[in-house]
């Protein structure tokens, strides 16, 4: 089945803790994103990916990073959490045709919770 | 800079009349323009899409809709109502000069009432 997958879908954490939560994609997708949904505020774009090696800055990077080793991979580690950063995270891949004319793929979400 | 504005928070409808979910964009090249829902405790799921072509578009379990390149909008309907359709409902737009960015508005909660 055709699927994106992030783990874990619930991370409760302390302020400082270094974690990191996967994502993964079974479709050979090249583009890949990271976003934050919180409430009022819709989906705000963290960082994406266009290929392997290729990341760049989304509309909210700030506290987050980003690699993309393989294709299929590609993690959101927050080097020192702060409460600011609680919030519902989803992860979401398309093929990228010129333009960026296809619909993303999402992850059933991580509901992080940073105290 | 790109933007997509969601103008209602909140749409409530009775089951089998028609539903409107409004969407209006900016960007500087050619949009393309999306729909997503969502449901409680799950990610989102593509409905239908705008890229280029017929301005009426059809997608999932129904929905259609309309491009009006004039107005910058991207309205979302339906001719008539479930209430298995009570969801939020996301648009989103992609520029063609920029395919890595993507913008949502805040959502939409529609309440279909039996």
């Amino acid at each position: 089945e055709a699927q994106v997958t992030q783990n874990p879908r619930y991370l409760i954490t302390v302020t400082g803790k270094k974690l990191t939560v996967t994502c993964s994609q079974n479709m050979n997708h090249e583009y890949m994103s990271w976003y934050r949904q919180d409430p009022g505020l819709g989906l705000r774009q963290i960082y994406y990916s266009m290929n392997v090696e290729v990341t760049d800055k989304g509309d909210v990077p700030e506290g987050y990073k980003v690699s993309r080793k393989e294709k299929r991979n590609f993690p959101l580690i927050l080097e020192s959490p702060s409460p600011n950063q609680t919030s519902l995270y989803f992860c979401a891949s398309s093929l990228v045709p010129q333009g960026g004319s296809s619909p993303l793929h999402f992850g059933n979400g991580t509901r992080l919770t940073v105290t | 800079a790109q933007s997509v504005a969601q103008p209602e928070d909140q749409v409530n409808v009775a089951e089998g009349n028609p539903l409107t979910v409004k969407c209006t964009y900016s960007v500087s090249g050619n949009p393309y323009l999306f729909w997503y829902v969502q449901y409680p405790n799950r990610g989102l799921q593509f409905l239908l899409k705008y890229i280029t072509g017929d301005n009426l578009v059809k997608g999932s379990y129904g929905f259609e809709a309309e491009f009006n390149k004039s107005q910058t909008s991207f309205h979302l309907k339906k001719p008539s109502a479930l209430v298995s359709d009570s969801a939020l409902y996301f648009c989103a737009v992609r520029d063609d000069t920029n395919a890595g960015k993507s913008t949502f508005g805040d959502g939409t909660t529609l309440t279909v009432k039996p």
